[in-house]
């Protein structure tokens, strides 16, 4: 089956304790993204790769840091968490031919206390 | 700046009652715009893209329609399982548009039996 895989799917973490969101996807999509989704204000793209080390900032990149080292994976680093980066996260793909259609994740919902 | 407002906020309906969302725009050009269903725990799925005003798109109970200012989302006959958040996003063709999708806040979905 098609799709893109986010672990974990619910984490409670602590401020300043870095964390790693994990994604990949087996559709051998080149391009790549991560959306954080907070009530009230729509998907906001936070990073996003065109390819394998190839990564830009998107709206919201403070605080994070991204890796492309692979095809079918992008993490997302927090390096130290802060309580405004509670939110629910979402990793994407897409082919960057045709159509464009992002596939998304399930989602990861991060709680930083 | 480009913006994405959607309304209403929330929608209750019953079963077969008709009814549209809307989603306006502002954006520096136009290249796609864009309406996904995100069920809860989800990620958002693809439904539509439309590309020029005039242009309409239709999935069993949902037609989308573009003008150059706004789309709607028309539900003719909905049922329970029309159930979702709906999700409107826009392509800027500038500003470094290819490459990002501005997302509206979404509008809650509630069809009762």
């Amino acid at each position: 089956e098609a799709q893109v895989t986010q672990n974990p799917r619910y984490l409670i973490t602590v401020t300043g304790k870095k964390l790693t969101v994990t994604c990949s996807q087996n559709m051998n999509h080149e391009y790549m993204s991560w959306y954080r989704q907070d009530p009230g204000l729509g998907l906001r793209q936070i990073y996003y790769s065109m390819n394998v080390e190839v990564t830009d900032k998107g709206d919201v990149p403070e605080g994070y840091k991204v890796s492309r080292k692979e095809k079918r994976n992008f993490p997302l680093i927090l390096e130290s968490p802060s309580p405004n980066q509670t939110s629910l996260y979402f990793c994407a793909s897409r082919r960057t031919t045709g159509e464009y259609v992002l596939t998304f994740g399930a989602g990861s919902r991060l709680t930083v206390l | 700046e480009d913006q994405v407002t959607q309304s209403p906020e929330a929608l209750r309906l019953q079963e077969g009652e008709s009814s549209s969302l809307n989603c306006s725009y502002t954006v520096s050009g136009l290249r796609g715009l864009f309406w996904y269903r995100q069920d809860p725990g989800k990620g958002p799925e693809f439904l539509f893209t439309l590309y020029s005003a005039g242009e309409e798109k239709e999935k069993e109970r949902l037609k989308a329609t573009l003008t150059k200012k706004e789309s709607f989302l028309h539900i003719t006959a909905p049922k329970p399982e029309d159930s979702a958040t709906y999700l409107c996003a826009v392509q800027p063709r500038f500003s470094g548009g290819y490459n990002k999708l501005i997302f509206g806040a979404g509008t809650r979905l509630a069809v009762h039996p």
